[in-house]
């Protein structure tokens, strides 16, 4: 079955430090992987996506991922939380032909600690 | 170029009543997918239109729920007697071509709570 899998349903950093979000996939075809970020009462803002080619992708607001076709993983990361990054991230996989129909992941709440 | 609109941003039904969500794609955008978020839950694919077409509608409820997308206007999606269960939080996104190399764009959502 495709499904979206973010282990971790909270975090919590301390500002300044380093975050690392984790997303593992199980998809059939050819993954286009994407992060989102919610915040409350908001809608969804994409903060990276990967499609092909190189596989460590930046995205904006100082987030990165990597994808690992061998692990099933797209891991999200950014070397130093602001106290702005407190939001919930989604997980996302999408097949070529079809960007707009995607599985989601149940979202990781992270809080930041001053 | 404004971004997906959808509206309203909050609808408060009561049980029974039918409940109409509307979702203007980015202009240029002729694709639209509907997906709904329940409380701490992440967002299930309900339905994906073209104009005048439904082409998926995999992940709609059988009952009481449908969407449209006319040749003009916006699409709309219905919920007929609305039950507590549908209270969630509705998101519209468009494309401009699916098959293309690049991502939908999310809309704002619909807050829908059922009373």
């Amino acid at each position: 079955a495709q499904s979206v899998t973010q282990p971790d349903i909270h975090i919590t950093v301390s500002e300044g430090a380093s975050l690392e979000l984790r997303c593992n996939y199980s998809y059939g075809a050819t993954p286009y992987l994407f992060w989102y970020v919610q915040s409350p009462g908001q809608g969804l803002q994409l903060l990276l996506k990967y499609f092909s080619g190189d596989t460590l992708v930046q995205g904006i607001k100082g987030f990165e991922a990597e994808f690992k076709r061998s692990q099933s993983s797209f891991n999200l990361r950014k070397p130093s939380v602001h106290w702005s990054d407190a939001a919930e991230y989604f997980c996302a996989v999408g097949a070529k032909g079809n960007t707009g129909k995607l599985i989601f992941g149940q979202g990781t709440t992270l809080q930041v600690k001053p | 170029n404004a971004g997906v609109m959808q509206n309203p941003r909050h609808l408060v039904r009561r049980r029974g009543q039918e409940a109409r969500l509307r979702c203007s794609p980015m202009k240029g955008h002729s694709h639209v997918y509907w997906y709904r978020q329940l409380p701490e839950e992440g967002l299930k694919f309900m339905v994906y239109l073209q104009k005048e077409n439904i082409i998926d509608e995999s992940g709609m409820p059988k009952e009481r729920f449908s969407a449209e997308f006319p040749k003009e206007g916006p699409s709309i999606l219905r919920i007929q007697q609305v039950v507590r269960g549908d209270s969630a939080a509705y998101f519209c996104a468009s494309s401009p071509n699916p098959q293309s190399s690049t991502e939908a764009f999310f809309g704002q959502g619909t807050r829908l709570t059922v009373v």
